[in-house]
């Protein structure tokens, strides 16, 4: 089965604090791409990152950074002295090389972050 | 820096009524998507298409249809709207290989049907 796990339905914390936003997923494919996105109230999505199967290097982007470990089938997204702007909706997704590129998404978890 | 559109934000519509949404993209993809999305279910699959003509039902097809008559275009047809219907409906477009896969979203179209 294809699934992706997002255990979180809704985390707040205070500005400044760190956040880790947990992902687990699950897949027999050996060939697939796993993606973060944002969902501001706008609706629209942004994507973060993508990471395929092969490489598991963990990747830092200013505030963010992202834990990819295959032996626990994980993908976890962390914000680093977060502030309010990142509140929203965070998505992650599994994508199927071998279907086409279908997503299989989580259902998401609500980012507070108050002042 | 346009790369894939819906052809409206949001939209009303009367129960019964046939709803056309629209979507393009202009990478040359092959493979697009409509999901949709709904609080606490997060984006789900309706239908999708590998090509012209082509199209695949998805984890949740009852009560659309698609259309796919030119690359760059992939349509979702709600054929008689229920309010059940009312969601969040969002089109990707998917191509590459390898390392150079990439994906895109549209904006998203909100549709509430009354």
């Amino acid at each position: 089965a294809q699934k992706v796990t997002q255990a979180q339905t809704e985390i707040s914390v205070v500005e400044k604090e760190d956040v880790t936003l947990d992902c687990v997923y699950e897949t027999r494919d050996t060939t697939y791409y796993l993606f973060w996105y944002k969902q501001p109230p706008s609706g629209e999505l942004v994507f973060l990152i993508r990471r395929n199967s092969f490489d598991e290097q963990n990747e830092i982007s200013g505030r963010y950074s992202w834990n990819f470990q295959k032996s626990t089938s994980s993908f976890n997204f962390t914000i680093t002295a977060s502030q309010v702007v990142d509140s929203a909706v965070y998505f992650c997704a599994l994508l199927l090389y071998n279907q086409g590129g279908k997503l299989i998404f989580g259902q998401g978890t609500e980012l507070s972050v108050k002042p | 820096d346009v790369k894939v559109t819906q052809s409206s934000r949001y939209l009303v519509k009367r129960t019964g009524e046939k709803v056309f949404l629209e979507c393009v993209q202009d990478m040359d993809h092959e493979n697009m998507f409509w999901y949709r999305q709904d609080p606490g279910l997060g984006l789900r699959l309706i239908y999708f298409s590998y090509d012209v003509k082509m199209k695949e039902k998805g984890d949740i097809p009852e009560g659309y249809s698609v259309s796919r008559e030119k690359k760059e275009r992939f349509s979702l047809i709600l054929e008689s709207a229920s309010t059940n219907q009312t969601s969040m409906y969002l089109c990707a477009s998917v191509g590459g290989s390898g390392v150079r896969y990439e994906q895109y979203f549209g904006p998203g179209t909100r549709l509430t049907v009354t």
